[in-house]
């Protein structure tokens, strides 16, 4: 089992232009969740998508950032239009059904804006 | 909003003695604690976990105890090691039936020998 991989695992855009981040649950996982971690603070929640569904994204950005999860293929978080604000680490995790089981974290992304 | 706290921020203590983390959450629904230890520029990983069922699970070193009362988690850490050395995060299920962490702000262990 690869576990959760993310790639890529460093990422820099200038300013203004679009970062794509990937995320491919463990096998067997349905449930894929974002984090962000800015420097030296703790992980924020950002959104929870199942097959095809956006299930929470209270605490996605409302502009410039958007995620899915297809039917086929990883999960895609994607920034447009990244300002330096940014730059963080970028987390994704995978878990079974339930609310009270592991969540497995991938390597993460770290994207710096320039 | 969901919410936890968790102190102190930094903690530095000597090798072999023990360190505690606490954590408060404020959603009374929550039933999954999670712990993370995160070593620098890598992911976090899960060290021990509780259920709102237990008081108490421990693991050779580290334990966990859980006051669902006072909504309230703490983690132990015993004979401590410089390979502890790492910034370690608490966590609480949100509500909503589904794995959303609510994560603390973290606490940055210096283990010194």
């Amino acid at each position: 089992n690869a576990g959760v991989m993310q790639n890529p695992r460093h990422l820099v855009r200038r300013r203004g232009q679009e970062a794509r981040l990937r995320c491919s649950p463990m096998k067997g996982h349905s449930h894929v969740y974002w984090y962000r971690q800015l420097p030296e603070e703790g992980l924020k929640f950002m959104v929870y998508l199942q097959k095809e569904n956006i299930i929470d994204e209270s605490g996605m950005p409302k502009e410039r950032f958007s995620a899915e999860f297809p039917k086929e293929g990883p999960s895609i978080l994607r920034i447009q239009q990244v300002v330096r604000g940014d730059s963080a680490a970028y987390f994704c995790a995978s878990s079974p059904a339930g609310a009270d089981t592991e969540a497995f974290f991938g390597q993460g992304t770290r994207l710096t804006v320039v | 909003g969901e919410n936890v706290e968790q102190h102190p921020s930094t903690l530095s203590v000597q090798e072999g003695d023990s360190a505690v983390i606490k954590c408060t959450y404020s959603d009374s629904a929550s039933n999954y604690f999670p712990w993370y230890k995160q070593e620098l520029g890598k992911r976090p990983q899960l060290i021990i976990d509780i259920r709102s069922n237990v008081g108490e699970k421990k693991d050779q070193r580290i334990a966990v105890t859980l006051n669902k009362t006072a909504k309230h988690f703490s983690l132990h850490i015993t004979e401590t090691q410089p390979e502890d050395s790492a910034v370690y995060f608490c966590a609480a299920v949100g509500s909503g039936g589904y794995n959303k962490l609510i994560f603390g702000a973290g606490t940055r262990l210096a283990v010194h020998p």
